[in-house]
C-alpha cells in the first residue's frame, strides 16, 4: 500500500529565500507525482504533474523533481514571496488508481 | 470550463440528519473521486468512479455513507444518519482517462455535524 510522507510539517522562511519542500513515497512503481497548493479554507490547486518518465517539471518560480528509485520528490520555490504562503501537498499516482496524498507542508513566507 | 463544482460550500446539520453533498465534474472527465480531509488524517479517499461505475469504495467509513454517479456530469455523497465525527471537508476531484493525467479538485464542502 502506497504511503506518502512530507517533511517538515511546517516551515517558516523570510521573503526572498529559495526553499525546498520534500515528499517521499514507499512504492516506487508510480505513474506520476502531482504537487498541489491549498490556501486556508480553499480547495486544492494543481501546480505541477511529473510523469514517471520525467525527472523534473518547471512552472515559473516552481521546479519539481522526481527520483523514483529513491522514492523522493522535491518542490523548489525560488525567491519566495508572502503570496506563496499556503499548504503544499504532494500526491503519488499509480496507474488506474486514485492519488495517495501526503499530509502537506504548511509554508509561511515572512515579509 | 468552470472546473469541478461542489455544493453546498458549507453545511451545518444536527446529529442524526441526512446530508447530501453534490459534485459536478469537469466536462469530458471520466474519473471522479470523493476525498475527506481532516486535521488528524489529512486527505483520505472515500470512493472513486470510472465511467460512472464505482470502482473502489473501501474507503467509505461505514454503511452510513453512500455515493452515486447517475451520469457523467453528476455525483452525490450521502451520509445517513450523520454523526459529529463526520465533520470534515469533503472534496470531489475529476480527471480524464485512468492514468498519467492531472486531477482537478473542487472547492470542497465543509460539513459540521452538531
Amino acid at each position: 500500500k502506497q504511503e506518502v510522507t512530507q517533511i517538515p510539517a511546517a516551515l517558516s522562511v523570510p521573503e526572498g529565500e529559495n526553499l525546498v519542500l520534500n515528499c517521499s513515497f514507499t512504492d516506487s512503481a508510480i505513474y506520476n507525482l502531482q504537487w498541489f497548493r491549498q490556501d486556508p479554507g480553499k480547495g486544492l490547486t494543481s501546480l505541477l504533474l511529473i510523469q514517471s518518465s520525467q525527472r523534473e517539471q518547471t512552472s515559473g518560480r516552481l521546479n519539481a523533481s522526481l527520483d523514483k528509485s529513491s522514492g523522493r520528490s522535491t518542490l523548489y520555490i525560488a525567491a519566495s514571496q508572502p503570496g506563496d504562503s499556503a499548504t503544499y501537498l504532494c500526491a503519488a499516482g499509480s496507474g488506474n488508481t486514485p492519488l495517495v496524498f501526503g499530509k502537506g507542508t504548511r509554508l509561511s513566507v515572512i515579509a | 470550463d468552470a472546473g469541478v463544482i461542489q455544493s453546498p460550500r458549507h453545511e451545518v446539520t444536527e446529529m442524526g440528519q441526512e446530508v447530501t453533498l453534490r459534485c459536478k465534474p469537469i466536462s469530458g472527465h471520466n474519473s471522479l473521486f470523493w476525498y475527506r480531509q481532516t486535521m488528524m488524517r489529512g486527505l483520505e479517499l472515500l470512493i472513486y468512479f470510472n465511467n460512472n461505475v464505482p470502482i473502489d469504495d473501501s474507503g467509505m467509513p461505514e454503511d452510513r455513507f453512500s455515493a452515486k454517479m447517475p451520469n457523467a456530469s453528476f455525483s452525490t455523497l450521502k451520509i445517513q444518519p450523520s454523526e459529529p465525527r463526520d465533520s470534515a471537508v469533503y472534496f470531489c476531484a475529476s480527471r480524464w482517462g485512468t492514468e498519467n493525467t492531472e486531477a482537478f479538485f473542487g472547492q470542497g464542502t465543509r460539513l459540521t455535524v452538531v
